[in-house]
């Protein structure tokens, strides 16, 4: 079946410390993979996506993922985290009934 | 910027009510979602609706109706609630090709405690 895979639940960082968010996904083909983020009493919102081409995509609030099709990754990544960035994070990709799967979220917590 | 309003934040009922959960857009997306929330389940799709009077089971439809008579409206039903449906509830709307494209614009929930 297919399935996304966030493998861990909490993580603590540093503020200033950089970042990165596993996610994994099994499907046959390639498909359309998401980051979506959620502060605190909020509703999600898009952070990035990947559809095709450059396997490093850029997107909001200073985050970046890259999909890796050997690994079956698709990894977000923040060079320096600001306290801001406290939120669940959710991987997601595009099944082939065109609706979405989501992974069961990671929570990012950041010291000062 | 697009914005998706759920009627209620918070609410508690009676196991057996009747409860209406509202969901708004306001930028005339095609495509409409209720999703549920649980710790360390994510996010699970229950209905979705790609026209007005349209709608499609997701992954956990039972328990659960829908409603739309209006583009903009989405409304989830719990025919009676029972206490395994205490969760989150996010609705989120997209254009027609949003939803081949992931694009999702979330409200920001429905708190519901059945008790």
């Amino acid at each position: 079946a297919q399935s996304v895979t966030q493998p861990d639940i909490h993580i603590t960082v540093s503020e200033g410390a950089s970042l990165e968010l596993r996610c994994n996904y099994s499907y046959g083909a390639t498909p359309y993979l998401f980051w979506y983020v959620q502060s605190p009493g909020q509703g999600l919102q898009l952070l990035l996506k990947y559809f095709s081409g450059d396997t490093l995509v850029q997107g909001i609030k200073g985050f970046e993922a890259e999909f890796k099709r050997s690994q079956s990754s698709f990894n977000l990544r923040k060079p320096s985290v600001h306290w801001s960035d406290a939120a669940e994070y959710f991987c997601a990709a595009r099944r082939a009934t065109n609706k979405l799967i989501f992974g069961t979220g990671t929570l990012l917590a950041v010291q000062p | 910027d697009v914005k998706v309003t759920q009627s209620s934040r918070y609410l508690v009922k009676r196991t057996g009510e009747k409860v209406f959960l509202e969901c708004v857009q306001d930028m005339d997306h095609e495509n409409m979602f209720w999703y549920r929330q649980d710790p360390g389940l994510g996010l699970r799709l229950i209905y979705f609706s790609y026209d007005v009077k349209m709608k499609e089971k997701g992954d956990i439809p039972e328990g659960y109706s829908v409603s739309r008579e209006k583009k903009e409206r989405f409304s989830l039903i719990l025919e009676s609630a029972s206490t395994n449906q205490t969760s989150m509830y996010l609705c989120a709307s997209s254009f027609k090709g949003g939803a081949n494209t992931g694009e999702l614009f979330f409200g920001e929930g429905s708190r519901l405690t059945v008790l």
